[in-house]
C-alpha cells in the first residue's frame, strides 16, 4: 500500500525559515515532487528529487533520503505570499503516476 | 508556457444527471490525468491515459469513466452524478520525456 504523511498545518513568521517534512512508505518509488497550491488555484511545481541529497532553487530547497523514506521542503526568508498548501507526491515508475500526501497548509504571519 | 484548460471553473448539477468535465492541453502531452481534491483527503487519482483511446483506472475510479479520442482532450464522465461526487476536479498533463505534471485550474462541481 501507499502511505504518505505530512503535517496538516504549520505557522511561521515573515522572514523566518520553515521546514515541511514528508515521510512515505510506497512501492515502485521513482522520485519525489513538491507542489505549491494557493487557495482556489491549481498546484504548481516546486521541485523534484530522484537522488539522495539537497536540491536548492532560490529560497526553496528540497531534500530526499530514499533509505529513510523521508523528504523535506525548506523555505527561507518567508514572505506573506508563501502562505499556501504544500503537497508532497511520490512518483511511481511504470505508468508514471503520482500519489499525493494530504498537503500541509502553511500560514505566514507578519 | 504549458497550458492545461478545463471547460468550467464552477458547475452545479442535480443527482442522477450525466456530467461531462472537459480538459484540453496544448503542449502535446502524452499522459493525462484526472484527480479529485477534497478537504482532509488531498488529491486522489481517478483515471489516467497514456495515449489516445487508452485509459487506466487510478485509485478511486468507481462512479466515473473517461474518454480520450484525441491527444489534446481528456474527458471525465459522471454517468449518474451523486452528492458524494461534489468536489474539486483537477486535470493534469505530462509529457513522456518529463516527469512533472502540469495542472489545469480545476472545476468545482456541486451535485445537489
Amino acid at each position: 500500500g501507499q502511505n504518505i504523511d505530512q503535517p496538516t498545518e504549520m505557522t511561521a513568521t515573515e522572514g523566518a525559515i520553515v521546514q515541511i517534512n514528508c515521510t512515505y512508505q510506497t512501492s515502485g518509488f521513482n522520485g519525489l515532487f513538491w507542489y505549491q497550491q494557493h487557495a482556489g488555484e491549481a498546484p504548481t511545481f516546486l521541485s523534484y528529487n530522484v537522488l539522495d541529497g539537497l536540491e536548492e532553487k532560490g529560497r526553496f530547497s528540497s531534500f530526499l533520503s530514499r533509505s529513510k523514506g523521508y523528504s523535506y521542503l525548506l523555505l527561507k526568508e518567508l514572505q506573506m505570499k508563501d502562505s499556501a498548501s504544500y503537497l508532497c507526491a511520490v512518483y511511481h515508475s511504470g505508468y508514471s503516476t503520482l500519489t499525493f500526501g494530504k498537503g500541509t497548509m502553511l500560514l505566514v504571519s507578519p | 508556457d504549458v497550458k492545461v484548460t478545463q471547460s468550467s471553473r464552477y458547475l452545479v448539477k442535480r443527482t442522477g444527471e450525466k456530467v461531462f468535465l472537459e480538459c484540453v492541453q496544448d503542449m502535446d502531452h502524452e499522459n493525462m490525468f484526472w484527480y479529485r481534491q477534497d478537504p482532509g483527503l488531498g488529491l486522489r487519482l481517478i483515471y489516467f491515459s497514456y495515449d489516445v483511446k487508452m485509459k487506466e483506472k487510478g485509485d478511486i475510479p468507481e462512479g466515473y469513466s473517461v474518454s480520450r479520442e484525441k491527444k489534446e482532450r481528456f474527458s471525465l464522465i459522471l454517468e449518474s452524478a451523486s452528492t458524494n461526487q461534489t468536489s474539486m476536479y483537477l486535470c493534469a498533463g505530462r509529457k513522456g520525456s518529463h516527469n512533472e505534471q502540469f495542472f489545469g485550474p480545476g472545476t468545482r462541481l456541486t451535485v445537489l
